[in-house]
């Protein structure tokens, strides 16, 4: 039952940009678009979140569509220990959050 | 930095038996979740807990599950009678207030026999 469509799978050169697209085409307006990660079975990672202004913090910039209906993940140099399965999540009004399949990201020498 | 701590790392229990897997979230938080991931699946939500009872429960959270915040620290969740099929992580989350990211606890893998 997630909103998100994501690709299942992504590579990226160590030290280039990964580009993680996420496709949300059934937001409402007050949701908020969230990205975490999960690296081998730890527990997910939150990397950063948005309303309808792109957003960058130390680990990422997200970058959303002016309709809102898409965005894209930035990591601007991916490292080997960036390596692990991204999601992207709309948070629903009642403040839940539902996990898609994600995308794994593998990052190669 | 402060995070969410999860007790124990692995629990391994017989079918029919109860088990409480015990989180400390961060304190000050408002608003906590369990999820469970099943090997090799998604990353599943069970319950939000806000002010002293249930918010929100997903179709898995039957009544088999129970969630308590004994003492103002803890937020336990207790399986009365396990199956085969709850095997699987169980991740807490803690949130400080609404919208805000979610903090995520290194997991407790329950294995049932």
């Amino acid at each position: 039952d997630a909103k998100t469509t994501q690709p299942p799978s992504m590579d990226c050169a160590e030290g280039r940009a990964a580009n993680l697209p996420c496709n949300h085409s059934t937001i409402s307006g007050n949701e908020y678009v969230y990205w975490y990660r999960q690296i081998h079975s730890q527990g997910p990672q939150y990397i950063i979140h948005g309303l309808k202004n792109n957003e960058t913090n130390e680990m990422a910039s997200l970058i959303i569509t002016e309709d809102r209906k898409s965005s894209t993940l930035i990591l601007p140099h991916a490292t080997l220990r960036d390596t692990a399965v991204y999601y992207c999540i709309v948070r629903d009004n009642n403040n839940d959050m539902r996990f898609g399949a994600g995308t794994r990201l593998t990052v190669k020498p | 930095e402060p995070e969410v701590t999860q007790t124990p790392s692995h629990q391994v229990t017989q079918m029919g038996q109860e088990v409480i897997l015990r989180c400390v979230p961060i304190s000050n938080h408002l608003y906590f979740y369990w999820y469970r991931q099943i090997l090799g699946q998604k990353v599943e939500f069970l319950v939000s807990f806000y002010n002293n009872e249930i918010s929100e429960k997903s179709e898995i959270f039957d009544d088999q599950f129970s969630v308590e915040r004994p003492d103002g620290s803890n937020f336990t969740l207790k399986i009365r009678s396990t199956k085969l099929e709850d095997s699987a992580m169980y991740f807490c989350a803690s949130q400080g207030q609404t919208y805000n990211e979610q903090f995520f606890g290194p997991g407790t893998r329950l294995t049932v026999l």
